[in-house]
C-alpha cells in the first residue's frame, strides 16, 4: 500500500499559488519524499524531492513541517499548463519502489 | 533530455499477438528497472522490478508468464505482453531508480491497445 494519503482533487486559478498537500504519517527517519506530476498518456515528470529541510527548485518548493508527517508542494504562478495529477511519495526503507497513491488531479482555471 | 527511453509509444495489434516494449537508460547503468500498468484515470500500479542478471521480481497478482521481462542488459528492460487480448489494453510506464535517494527516472510511456 501506498505510504501517502492526498486530496483528490483541486483548483487553483492562474496565477495564484497552488498548494498541494500530502500525509505521510508513517514516514521513517530516513524516508524521502518525492513529488512527481503526470499529464495526460505521458510519464511522471520529477518535481521536487526533500528529507526535512524545505526546499525549491524551478519549478515549485516543497514545505516539510517538522514532524515530518506530512509536506505541501508549492506551485507559486499556477498557469494553465500545471494541470495535471500530482503524486506525492515515500519510498519504502531498503527499497527503490515506488508505490504510487491516488494522487491530486489539480485543475487551473482560466 | 529524456534519461530513460521507452519504445513504443504506442502500439495497436491484435487479439492474440505478443507484444514487445523496451525501456532503456541514457547515458547511465540500471541494474534495476521498474514496469508500471496504468488504466484510464486511475494510478500507476507496480508491477514487476526488472533486475539485470537475474529474474524479475513480480508484484502480488502480476501474471508472470503473461508479462515476461527481460533485463539483457544494463542499459535495457523489456516486457513482452504475451498472447495479449483486450483486457491487455492499457498504458504501461517503465522507471530506473536514481543512485541512493535521488528520482526515479520515468519513460514516456507506451499506449497499447488490443482489438
Amino acid at each position: 500500500d501506498a505510504k501517502t494519503t492526498q486530496p483528490p482533487s483541486m483548483d487553483c486559478a492562474e496565477g495564484r499559488a497552488a498548494n498541494l498537500p500530502c500525509n505521510h504519517s508513517t514516514i521513517s527517519g530516513n524516508e524521502y519524499v518525492y513529488w512527481y506530476r503526470q499529464i495526460h498518456s505521458q510519464g511522471p515528470q520529477y518535481i521536487i524531492h526533500g528529507l526535512k529541510n524545505n526546499e525549491t527548485n524551478e519549478m515549485a518548493s516543497l514545505i516539510i513541517t517538522e514532524d515530518r508527517k506530512s509536506s505541501t508542494l508549492i506551485l507559486p504562478h499556477a498557469t494553465l499548463r500545471d494541470t495535471a495529477v500530482y503524486y506525492c511519495i515515500v519510498r519504502g526503507s531498503g527499497t527503490y519502489k515506488y508505490i504510487f497513491g491516488t494522487g491530486t488531479r489539480l485543475k487551473v482555471l482560466a | 533530455g529524456a534519461v530513460v527511453s521507452q519504445h513504443p509509444s504506442r502500439v495497436i495489434c491484435k487479439s492474440g499477438t505478443s507484444v514487445k516494449i523496451e525501456c532503456r537508460s541514457l547515458d547511465f547503468q540500471a541494474t534495476t528497472m521498474f514496469w508500471y500498468r496504468q488504466f484510464p484515470k486511475k494510478s500507476l500500479m507496480l508491477m514487476a522490478t526488472s533486475n539485470e542478471g537475474s529474474k524479475a521480481t513480480y508484484e502480488q497478482g502480476v501474471e508472470k508468464d503473461k508479462f515476461l521481462i527481460n533485463h539483457a542488459s544494463l542499459t535495457l528492460s523489456t516486457l513482452t505482453v504475451t498472447s495479449a487480448h483486450p483486457e491487455d489494453s492499457s498504458f504501461y510506464i517503465c522507471s530506473a531508480p536514481g543512485i541512493d535517494n535521488q528520482p526515479q527516472h520515468f519513460g514516456d510511456g507506451t499506449r497499447l491497445s488490443i482489438l
